[in-house]
């Protein structure tokens, strides 16, 4: 069983609509969650960093964390053509971060 | 504005050569990583370090090399450059565990 497991996708939705994307882990010694966007041939960029169970918001972005489940969902509210991007969801164990392999997302015009 | 910067965005090299890829960060983070990102494959962990002039394997460690004499700088050096070496690197640091901060990337093609 992988460490994490991310659904690539691609995942296509209008503009306007809600984006729900989802992280499965299997290691419960995980206790820090990020979720990073990745525009094409650029690095990540950090959209939220959370370490509790439980919802945090910014903006449009809203990270959930269901430690008791090993889930995690990235929520992005009234989605616009600049958020087609590939999202990766990571998590901290000691010194070491582990990644998914990333969602594909495109928001339709 | 927290930075990591990586020397170079593109690099055409020629199979054999010993190529340097440079790292730096202006966050006084203790960790930083070195990682390739190929298309299906996602990002795979080369090397870290986790102080000055100390670095741990990662999942890919075979062709590589790395250098971190200073705490703001890790350098990754690929030995002798093969075409299966072509790939997108992409440098990180943090601070014991809190959130990482990436480079802009370098795409790195071996011909």
């Amino acid at each position: 069983q992988k460490e994490v497991e991310q659904d690539p996708g691609p995942l296509s939705v209008p503009e306007g609509a809600i984006v729900s994307l989802n992280c499965t882990y299997s290691n419960s010694a995980f206790q820090y969650f990020m979720w990073y966007r990745q525009y094409s041939r650029k690095g990540p960029e950090l959209l939220m960093y959370t370490y509790s169970s439980g919802n945090k918001e910014d903006g449009r972005f809203t990270a959930q964390v269901d430690k008791s489940s090993k889930y995690i969902s990235l929520f992005i509210r009234d989605s616009q053509p600049s958020d087609s991007a590939t999202y990766l969801c990571a998590m901290i164990s000691d010194d070491k971060i582990i990644f998914g392999k990333g969602t594909r997302l495109h928001i339709l015009p | 504005d927290v930075k990591v910067t990586q020397s170079s965005r593109y690099l055409v090299k020629r199979t054999g050569e010993k190529v340097f890829l440079e790292c730096v960060q202006d966050m006084d983070h203790e960790n930083m990583f070195w990682y390739r990102q190929d298309p299906g494959l996602g990002l795979r962990l080369i090397y870290f370090s986790y102080d000055v002039k100390m670095k741990e394997k990662g999942d890919i460690p075979e062709g590589y090399s790395v250098s971190r004499e200073k705490k703001e700088r890790f350098s990754l050096i690929l030995e002798s450059a093969s075409t299966n070496q072509t790939s997108m690197y992409l440098c990180a640091s943090n601070t014991l565990r809190a959130e990482a901060f990436f480079g802009q990337g370098t795409r790195l093609t071996v011909v």
